[in-house]
């Protein structure tokens, strides 16, 4: 039979721009948060984390965002830039338990 | 410093056959745990090892097993395969356990005929 595949959400920016991934999560207890960057063929690559008791983190180029009320964290990337093309994932973790959201894919215009 | 190693990175078995992958964490990482990654269901958590014990687990069947060795490094075996366990099997290492700082390794891409 056919296998059906997670349906990636995509979002397409031009070179120069910000851009803004979201992730919805799951488990209020959660208390650590990850995002990932996964590039084809590669296995995924640590970006930037936030714990619970903060609200927001920056890095390089990266920030992170959250906002416990909804359970919602996003990535922005500032001077989006093609090698930033990847699939972008965020991960919770309650107690060592780690659940990972399903990406969405940032492709980059030149 | 070394990435987390993993091998063999790609794999053809047949169904019914077993299979043992093999992951090198970062120096001085005691916590080595394993995702297995498909299409259909995105990154799912198999199991993490510290210090040689089995420390979480995820919901996979008895086929899936694993162990640790003293120098960290960690073996996951699937025994009796299906077709459903084509996949890429990522292994990543903290120091202070699962959910902490992972650093994954490049996978190992297994295909069951």
């Amino acid at each position: 039979g056919e296998s059906v595949g997670l349906h990636l959400p995509t979002l397409s920016v031009q070179e120069g721009d910000n851009s803004i991934i979201n992730c919805a999560y799951s488990n209020s207890a959660s208390d650590y948060f990850i995002w990932y960057k996964q590039e084809s063929g590669k296995g995924p690559q640590f970006i930037i984390d936030i714990r619970s008791n903060m609200d927001k983190r920056q890095g390089q180029r990266v920030t992170v965002l959250l906002n416990k009320t909804v359970k919602h964290l996003s990535l922005q990337i500032a001077a989006t830039q093609p090698g930033d093309s990847a699939v972008y994932f965020c991960a919770e973790n309650n107690n060592n338990d780690m659940r990972f959201g399903a990406g969405t894919r940032l492709t980059v215009k030149p | 410093k070394a990435g987390v190693t993993q091998t063999p990175r790609y794999l053809i078995k047949t169904r019914g056959q077993q299979v043992t992958l093999s992951c090198s964490p970062i120096s001085g990482h005691r916590s080595v745990s394993w995702y297995q990654q498909t299409p259909g269901q995105g990154l799912q958590f198999l199991f993490e090892y510290f210090s040689e014990t089995q420390r979480n687990k995820g919901n996979f069947p008895g086929r899936f097993s694993g162990r640790q060795f003293s120098n960290s490094r960690s073996e996951m075996n699937v025994s009796t395969l299906e077709l459903g366990d084509s996949a890429l099997y990522l292994c990543a290492s903290t120091k202070e356990g699962a959910g902490r700082s992972q650093y994954f390794g490049p996978g190992t891409r297994l295909l069951v005929l």
